[in-house]
């Protein structure tokens, strides 16, 4: 099954331990990208990637950081969150010169 | 930068009635791309339809129609018929159409809270 995959799917943890929200897509699509979703304001674009190697700042990037060294995964890294960090995490995915995305089943996070 | 706007936060509808949903865009890009997702309360985000900036003719998927009007950059959701399974959060985004295909920055709006009253 074409899928969108995040791990874990809720976390709680404590300010400054660092963690890793793993986001992998069995379709071969070359662009990937991470969201936060938070009450009244919509999803905003964190980070996105157009391919192995290649990412770029999205609207909301600070505290956050992403790799891309395969193409079917793209994890988020939170190297000290914060509790101003507690969202809901989407990752999406996008096959070449196709603008629609697929997102995952998004992964809630609670910074203590 | 592009800003995504929806003045609605929530609406409601008779189930059977038709409902329209309004999202406003600025942007100076002239190649980009529109869409409407749909996200229930399971949280999954949901294609609902889109709308190339280059076509003048509205998209249409099933019950779901757009009104888009580049000039005044507007992008309003028109649900037809509506159900009880459209209750949902409405989300508007725009993609700027990159040079090299995919897809680079989205931006999305702040969503319309749908519910629909049997």
């Amino acid at each position: 099954e074409a899928q969108v995959t995040q791990n874990p799917r809720y976390l709680i943890t404590v300010t400054g331990k660092k963690l890793t929200v793993t986001c992998s897509q069995n379709m071969n699509h070359e662009y990937m990208s991470w969201y936060r979703q938070d009450p009244g304001l919509g999803l905003r674009q964190i980070y996105y990637s157009m391919n192995v190697e290649v990412t770029d700042k999205g609207d909301v990037p600070e505290g956050y950081k992403v790799s891309r060294k395969e193409k079917r995964n793209f994890p988020l890294i939170l190297e000290s969150p914060s509790p101003n960090q507690t969202s809901l995490y989407f990752c999406a995915s996008s096959p070449p010169y196709q603008e629609t995305q697929y997102f995952g089943p998004g992964t809630r996070l609670l910074v203590l | 930068a592009q800003t995504v706007t929806q003045s609605q936060p929530e609406m409601s509808v008779q189930e059977a009635e038709t409902v329209t949903l309004s999202c406003t865009y600025d942007t100076s890009e002239s190649n980009y791309y529109l869409f409407w997702y749909k996200q229930p309360p399971s949280r999954q985000m949901i294609l609902v339809i889109r709308q190339e900036a280059y076509k003048q003719q509205n998209a249409t998927e099933n019950r779901f129609s757009v009104n888009f009007q580049k000039a005044a950059k507007s992008f309003s959701l028109k649900i037809s018929d509506s159900q009880l399974g459209d209750t949902a959060m409405y989300f508007c985004a725009f993609m700027k159409q990159s040079s090299f295909g995919g897809y680079q920055k989205v931006t999305f709006g702040t969503g319309t809270k749908l519910q629909v009253i049997p």
